[in-house]
């Protein structure tokens, strides 16, 4: 089967840093996606990863292991509008354009 | 508003009945796709159309769904006899043509329940 884990709640506090792991087990690998999602809207795109490494993109990092099937994204300076949920979807390999999505971590930001 | 638009975006419907979503991706998007999600968990997979022809279809989805998108613009999603497990948001996206790493711009999503 095809699975994507992620905690399902995490606390961090503003200014801080904080990491969300993802790991997948899949049919393949065709790439990687992070979305936020405030409550109650839709998803929105934060950074794709098909290769090994590091992707920065400002406050927000995404890195990926294909050999070790795990991902993470990184959120420096933590600020309260961070405070949502953070979906990891994988594309399988053998599908153009499905992706299979995590639950989803839900981010909590104290002051 | 150049975004995704999702009508209705709540629709609340007696258990048997049929219902239909209108979705109007970003103008010049040809990829659409259809997810349904429910309370703490990811989008599920639905459907997904290039221009009018749809390319992949979940096996998840019963025969009762049905999805069109005529004229490679605008989509209708339609689910006949509606069942209590049918509530759920349901979403849109769309995203450009070319590339695999190409993100899904999603829309507000219409919020299904079914009493």
């Amino acid at each position: 089967g095809q699975n994507i884990d992620q905690p399902t709640e995490m606390t961090a506090t503003e200014g801080a840093i904080v990491q969300i792991n993802c790991t997948y087990q899949t049919s393949g690998f065709n790439g990687l996606f992070w979305y936020q999602q405030h409550a109650g809207e839709a998803p929105t795109f934060l950074s794709y990863n098909v290769l090994d490494g590091l992707e920065e993109k400002g406050r927000f990092s995404s890195f990926l292991s294909r050999s070790k099937g795990y991902s993470y994204l990184l959120l420096k300076e933590l600020q309260m509008k961070d405070s949502a949920s953070y979906l990891c979807a994988v594309r399988p390999k053998g599908s153009n354009y499905q992706l299979i999505w995590g639950a989803g971590t839900k981010l909590i930001i104290k002051p | 508003d150049t975004g995704v638009s999702q009508d209705p975006r709540h629709k609340i419907t007696k258990r048997g009945q049929n219902v239909t979503f209108r979705c109007d991706p970003i103008s010049e998007h040809n990829r659409l796709y259809w997810y349904r999600q429910t309370l703490g968990q990811g989008p599920e997979f639905l459907t997904y159309f290039q221009n009018e022809a749809q390319l992949e279809k979940s096996r998840l989805l019963s025969d009762r769904f049905s999805a069109e998108r005529p004229k490679g613009s605008f989509s209708t999603l339609e689910i006949q006899r509606t069942e209590q497990g049918d509530s759920a948001m349901y979403l849109c996206a769309s995203s450009p043509g070319t590339g695999q790493n190409t993100e899904a711009f999603f829309g507000q999503g219409t919020r299904l329940t079914v009493v």
